[in-house]
């Protein structure tokens, strides 16, 4: 069963400009959630996306938004950069909503904003 | 707010003896804590979780201590070995806030 793909693994970017992050999750796995790797904060939530609805959302400006497709592929994006956003972004896909212990992780894009 | 607690960034043991990954939280509505490992260029795996109504989890060995009244996990590795060389996460969740809460991570080397 192929795993949780994150696509593009590295992306440099300068400030002001958007970003657009996809995630495809494991085939059957209905949900799908994002998270911001940073050396001082650890990972933290950004949003939760089930059945196309976003299910819930972490503290995040309103700069950061995603979306969910009719075959569970999710995209993220990000506009108007600024220099913080530069981390890791996780997505991680499980069966369904609150499944944690399946809760399976992509390697991540490594995002850079110069 | 940072509502889960890795105060110990980094951790250095010896093969063979026991590790001890430490993690506070503040919130007392949290009623089930997981613990992820992470290598280098790769998503963190689930290791082990347990829930609020336990104290102990144990699976092989890795155990996961839990202490409610002090808001406070840990989970033991023994004995350590140099493949378990990875950052370690704590994470809570609680069904109404529906969300995984990550600690800052701790990244622990056990050294041949």
């Amino acid at each position: 069963k192929a795993g949780v793909t994150q696509t593009p693994r590295y992306l440099i970017k300068t400030r002001g400009q958007q970003v657009t992050l996809s995630c495809s999750p494991i085939s059957g796995h209905r949900s799908v959630s994002w998270y911001q790797q940073t050396p001082g904060q650890g990972l933290q939530f950004l949003f939760e996306y089930f059945s196309e609805t976003q299910r819930n959302k972490g503290n995040f400006p309103g700069r950061f938004s995603g979306r969910q497709f009719s075959n569970s592929r999710s995209e993220m994006n990000v506009s108007t950069l600024e220099l913080g956003d530069s981390a890791l972004y996780l997505c991680a896909s499980s069966l369904g909503h609150a499944q944690l212990e399946t809760q399976y992780f992509g390697p991540g894009t490594r995002l850079l904003v110069l | 707010d940072q509502q889960v607690k890795q105060n110990s960034p980094s951790l250095s043991v010896q093969e063979g003896r026991i590790s001890i990954l430490n993690c506070d939280y503040t919130n007392s509505m949290f009623d089930y804590f997981l613990w992820y490992k992470k290598y280098p260029a790769e998503g963190p795996t689930f290791l082990i979780s347990i829930s609020s109504i336990k104290d102990k989890n144990e699976d092989g060995r890795f155990t996961v201590f839990l202490n409610k009244s002090a808001k406070h996990l840990s989970l033991h590795i023994v004995p350590s070995q140099p493949g378990d060389s990875a950052v370690y996460f704590c994470a809570a969740f609680y069904n109404q806030g529906g969300k995984l809460i990550f600690g800052q991570g701790t990244e622990l080397s056990v050294k041949p």
